[in-house]
């Protein structure tokens, strides 16, 4: 989805370096998410925000942080990459529920991370 | 939280109906049934959401029995591009949104 795009696209990167993955949306959403996602697998939440001041903890966030600079701004770091982190990650957006039905998640085109 | 079970993949042809059944036993009285498909190196696309009887938009229907345990995922007269993953997602889509789980998902495959 256009709306939402994703930096880089594709990096490749080695052990112990700090890597951060950008994530923008023009949607006006609040609510941002990173996931990421291993071969043949479905996607697992890494963190999500609701709200420019609110930041939390998904399924799987230990060596991972993230910072929520903006409204239209999500970023993703790594602090010390480790092979076991190469997958594909994505960032997703949603509006506030207004209606409890059609909150969808609108996703970035994702980025590849190979971690050496 | 509602886990829900899908079959791992589906083959078809051209042409004919699929149907996707997903069971979700414990599904609670506030969730609703949405299911997203996802094609190779990009993100899930919302496809369809409910949350009781037949929903149906452009692209596909989704049927859900009265005792909301299970949905069926309609897709009429697939082409090839229709080859994707498909994941049945069950959750309050209001406030819990960061409770839904995708799950490995339906790997449907469409052959000429």
């Amino acid at each position: 989805d256009a709306d939402v795009t994703q930096t880089p696209r594709n990096r490749i990167t080695k052990t112990g370096k700090r890597i951060m993955l950008e994530c923008s949306q023009t949607k006006g959403h609040d609510r941002m998410y990173w996931y990421r996602q291993d071969p043949g697998l479905g996607l697992r939440l890494i963190y999500y925000s609701f709200d420019v001041k609110d930041i939390n903890k998904g399924e799987i966030s230990d060596g991972y942080s993230v910072s929520r600079q903006a409204q239209a701004k999500f970023s993703l770091s790594l602090e010390s990459a480790i092979p076991n982190q190469t997958a594909l990650y994505f960032c997703a957006t949603s509006d506030q529920p207004s209606d409890r039905a059609y909150n969808e998640q609108f996703f970035g085109p994702g980025t590849r991370l190979t971690v050496l | 939280l509602a886990k829900t079970t899908q079959p791992i993949s589906m083959d078809s042809y051209e042409g004919q109906e699929v149907n996707i059944t997903c069971s979700h036993n414990n599904i609670a009285t506030n969730d609703y049934i949405t299911w997203y498909q996802q094609f190779p190196s990009q993100g899930p696309r919302f496809i369809i959401q409910g949350y009781k009887t037949k929903v149906t938009n452009e692209v596909a229907s989704l049927f859900i029995p009265a005792d909301r345990k299970s949905s069926t995922l309609s897709l009429p007269r697939v082409s090839l591009s229709d080859t994707a993953v498909y994941y049945c997602l069950v959750g309050d889509m209001g406030w819990d949104t960061d409770k839904l789980i995708f799950g490995t998902g339906t790997r449907l495959q469409v052959f000429p």
